[in-house]
């Protein structure tokens, strides 16, 4: 079956500029997650979904970022007047249920670069 | 607080041997461990996963993890490595007592080089 889709895969941006991360996780899946990866870093928590609810948006690093699941499907992550620092791989995942113990799956990313 | 370490920022192994990456962690309850591989220009991929239950845990493309709770480590090994192993490897963690801590907190990784 379809895995978590991300788009675009790439997006440049100028220094001040907003943009909108989209993430398509498993069919059926409650839990979506949201990471920051940083070159040659593991992936950072941003914020988790469980369907539509914003249970933990603790890992957002500034007033800049919001991250929204409105219908419980697809999310978007956006990042308003982007900064050089912002610049990482976006990495979406979902897992099934609520559960903590259930698998993870990752798209392949959004890498983000701020000119 | 949750932490996980990975003390190696490279392992090289030649084709054929064994291979270990290691990963050790820090949490106030107990431990629900992970392990990812990642390629380049991809997404992460499942390897395996230690809950509870059998300390040796057993996953995808003939990998296996070994939870040591007195060392406080999820060490993934292989039997004999492939080329096609190279890439980068992460291990991550979540805390079952932390009911409402959704985060999973990852290591830096390892990049794991398989030499022919």
């Amino acid at each position: 079956g379809a895995g978590v889709s991300q788009s675009p895969r790439y997006k440049v941006a100028k220094r001040g500029q907003d943009v909108a991360l989209r993430c398509d996780p498993i069919s059926g899946h409650v839990s979506l997650f949201w990471y920051q990866q940083a070159l040659g870093q593991g992936p950072e928590f941003l914020t988790y979904f469980q369907n539509e609810a914003q249970l933990d948006k603790s890992g957002l690093p500034s007033d800049r970022f919001f991250a929204e699941r409105p219908e419980g499907s697809v999310s978007t992550l956006k990042i308003q007047r982007t900064q050089q620092e912002d610049s990482a791989v976006y990495l979406c995942a979902s897992s099934l249920t609520r559960y903590l113990t259930d698998t993870q799956y990752f798209g392949p990313g959004t890498r983000l670069t701020v000119l | 607080a949750q932490s996980v370490a990975q003390p190696e920022d490279q392992v090289n192994v030649a084709e054929g041997n064994p291979l270990t990456v290691k990963c050790t962690y820090s949490v106030s309850g107990n431990p629900y461990l992970f392990w990812y591989v990642q390629y380049p220009n991809r997404g992460l991929q499942f390897l395996l996963k230690y809950i509870t239950g059998d300390n040796l845990v057993k996953g995808s493309y003939g990998f296996e993890a070994e939870f040591n709770k007195s060392q406080t480590s999820f060490h993934l090994k292989k039997p004999s490595a492939l080329v096609s192993d190279s890439a980068l490897y992460f291990c991550a963690v979540r805390d079952n007592q932390a009911d409402s801590n959704y985060q999973l907190i990852w290591g830096a990784g390892t990049k794991l080089i398989i030499k022919p």
